[in-house]
């Protein structure tokens, strides 16, 4: 049972314009958040977090958007730049220092110029 | 700083092969993980551990062993190697827990 779910595997958008990254969960245990930007060839990088007693958190231009009646969440990116087309995974863990993250399958982001 | 670091980049086995995938961290991090990703899966846990001489399983654990006798490193092994194993296999470190972790470049490994 997939406990974090990406439904959409691609997205395709205009440089300039406004990318937005959905992610749904099941478990309501899940109290911490996560993005991560994946290149190929390359290993997942940390990109923005949210935790769940907030419903927005914003660095530079990407800002995590957090439901927690719906579980869901999205991942803005304006403007949006063809250095961002990767590959994005939402991620998400129950509180405890001890806690492990599970992952959607991700999606591919495609910034056309 | 070298961040996470596995060895090897690339490794093709026969099956029934062993072979263990090194992992090792220079940030004092005390919680490591493995996962592996394959295509349309995302990113599955085999193995984590939360401090030296501590591990536990994840979501795929079966065909795989782990060990972590310092802090620093954490080598994951396929005890006889299967076609299903062929996967590209990431580690990752973190402070504590499931907060932000840094990941390894991967080893891309093939099973024939």
């Amino acid at each position: 049972d997939q406990q974090v779910k990406q439904n959409s595997p691609s997205l395709s958008v205009q440089e300039g314009r406004i990318s937005i990254l959905n992610c749904d969960y099941t478990n309501s245990m899940f109290d911490y958040f996560l993005w991560y930007k994946k290149y190929p060839a390359e290993g997942p990088t940390f990109l923005i977090s949210i935790s769940s007693i907030k419903d927005k958190n914003e660095d530079g231009r990407f800002t995590v958007f957090l439901n927690k009646s719906a579980k869901h969440l999205s991942l803005h990116i304006v403007p949006s730049q063809p250095g961002d087309s990767a590959v994005y995974f939402c991620a998400a863990s129950e509180a405890g220092a001890n806690s492990k993250l599970t992952f959607g399958k991700g999606i591919t982001l495609s910034v056309r110029p | 700083n070298a961040g996470v670091t596995q060895t090897p980049k690339f490794q093709v086995l026969k099956t029934g092969q062993s072979m263990t995938l090194q992992c090792a961290q220079d940030m004092n991090h005390e919680y490591m993980s493995w996962y592996r990703q394959d295509p349309g899966m995302g990113l599955r846990l085999i193995h984590y551990s939360v401090g030296a001489g501590i591990t536990d399983q994840g979501e795929v654990p079966n065909g795989y062993n782990v060990s972590r006798s310092t802090t620093e490193d954490f080598p994951l092994r396929l005890l006889s190697a299967a076609p299903s194993q062929t996967s590209v296999y990431f580690c990752a470190s973190s402070f504590q827990g499931a907060t932000e972790q840094y990941f390894g470049p991967g080893t891309r490994l093939t099973v024939t």
